[in-house]
């Protein structure tokens, strides 16, 4: 899987829109990009993921650049519950069985009031 | 119960001890896979089960063994734990790849201590 590269801290005020940005330039062709967050000491959650389309969900939107190699994970009105680690992850999805997630080591958003 | 569960939430245990970790989903998926999450460190995969067959063990040490009795259960064994065994162990749940499970749900985790 591709390595990719976040900066490990950022700020964000209440109400405002937090843009977490993450770089894969060594995507391939057939590799999602997919973000999870993990606030402290809880399980990791799923955010969004997508392959070259922009993505929205209720959560989160996801923009990814044209050559792919960069994308931005979009909270669009962050509350102090946003204030987790936020995980950007490169994978293949192939057509069977399963397989693991290779975490890095993520990005601390903290949310200001 | 929903999403997935995770049993106990913390566990302390001797170096001698034998103990086990469980891990139950009730999201009807088919794929589990256990990941450990030492302090300041990434969370790290250690096993993938997919339809009950081990299909990963990422050079996990053998005083580590897991089980996977049906594809709503999962096991960790532990056995003659060292104390840098102490971490966070996340048990996940996904359907598997060809049908579609692209992502994974995690349960809350167990704290373990080893002394």
């Amino acid at each position: 899987d591709a390595k990719t590269t976040q900066p490990p801290s950022m700020d964000c005020a209440e109400g405002r829109a937090a843009n977490l940005p993450c770089n894969h330039s060594t995507i391939s062709g057939n590799e999602y990009v997919y973000w999870y967050r993990q606030i402290h000491s809880q399980g990791p959650q799923y955010i969004i993921h997508g392959l070259k389309n922009n993505e929205t969900n209720e959560m989160a939107s996801l923009i990814i650049t044209e050559d792919r190699k960069s994308s931005t994970l979009i909270l669009p009105h962050a509350t102090l519950r946003d204030t987790a680690v936020y995980y950007c992850i490169v994978r293949v999805v192939y057509g069977g069985g399963a397989d693991g997630l290779t975490f890095g080591k993520g990005t601390h958003l903290i949310i200001q009031p | 119960e929903t999403g997935v569960t995770q049993t106990p939430r913390h566990l302390v245990m001797g170096m001698t001890n034998k103990k086990s970790l469980k891990c139950e989903q009730h999201l009807g998926h088919n794929a589990m896979y256990w990941y450990k999450q030492s302090a300041k460190k990434p969370l790290e995969l250690m096993f993938v089960y997919s339809l009950e067959e081990r299909v990963e063990n990422n050079s996990v040490p053998s005083r580590f063994s897991p089980e996977c009795p049906n594809s709503s259960h999962l096991f960790l064994h532990l056995h003659t734990l060292q104390p840098e065994d102490s971490a966070l162990y996340l048990c996940a749940s996904s359907q598997d790849l060809a049908s579609g499970g692209y992502e994974q749900y995690f349960g809350p985790g167990t704290r373990l201590t080893v002394t």
